[in-house]
């Protein structure tokens, strides 16, 4: 990808689990952001961290930043069955770059 | 607000035709970006514009792409003339702020070439 890559590609649990996805990034950001796709959909923006901060919480979401790292989590708690969809990280420096995605499946 | 609105939703065409994409953004947002996913490649940052400006076209794949914003309620991406290889699904997305808003997507033109 352009920028990040995300962990795992893919991603299957029942519901009422968490589900913890992960997002690498090669160069220095401004912030990071979570979206999320459902299937022939276009993406809907999640959260946003700034590069300065280091957890964020929004609803049943949480994400973790690590700039040393150069990487982030993004936590959903409880999952449900309306939570299957493709979650992508996005880096803002000089562009908008999005990473490769984690295709979540949650089972009822 | 209707959020972004692209049309055509799908297409079909031969290849050699000319493909016209079609994007109005959110009023008020300076920003306009163009995206292309696949299986393959993923999210790929096309172009994007600053006040109906092109900043950067970097991402274009050839010279059979371009792409217009001649007001700050219109762009287009014209891909001519087409091939297989160009099928994929466009975005269409604006936003207020480069470096700290949300982009809003639009819902995508499917793009087949046959």
């Amino acid at each position: 990808s352009q920028q990040g890559e995300e962990d795992p590609q893919a991603l299957s649990i029942q519901e009422g689990e968490n589900a913890t996805m992960n997002c690498s990034y090669k160069t220095s950001i401004n912030n990071l952001q979570w979206y999320r796709q459902n299937s022939g959909r276009g993406l809907v923006h999640l959260i946003l961290i700034r590069s300065n901060e280091r957890e964020k919480h929004s609803g049943r979401l949480r994400v973790t930043l690590d700039t040393s790292k150069k990487s982030s989590s993004l936590l959903i708690t409880a999952s449900r069955a309306a939570d299957t969809a493709s979650y992508f990280c996005a880096t803002t420096g000089n562009q908008f770059y999005f990473g490769t995605g984690t295709s979540l499946t949650v089972i009822p | 607000d209707a959020g972004v609105i692209q049309s055509p939703r799908h297409e079909v065409t031969e290849m050699g035709q000319e493909v016209t994409l079609r994007c109005k953004p959110i009023s008020g947002h300076d920003y306009l970006f163009w995206y292309r996913q696949t299986m393959m490649r993923g999210l790929e940052l096309l172009i994007y514009f600053n006040n109906n400006v092109p900043i950067d076209d970097s991402g274009m794949p050839e010279d059979r792409f371009s792409a217009k914003m001649p007001n700050a309620s219109f762009s287009t991406l014209k891909i001519q003339p087409s091939e297989p290889r160009d099928s994929a699904v466009y975005f269409c997305a604006s936003s207020r702020d480069r470096n700290t808003g949300e982009l809003f997507f639009g819902e995508g033109s499917r793009l087949t070439v046959l």
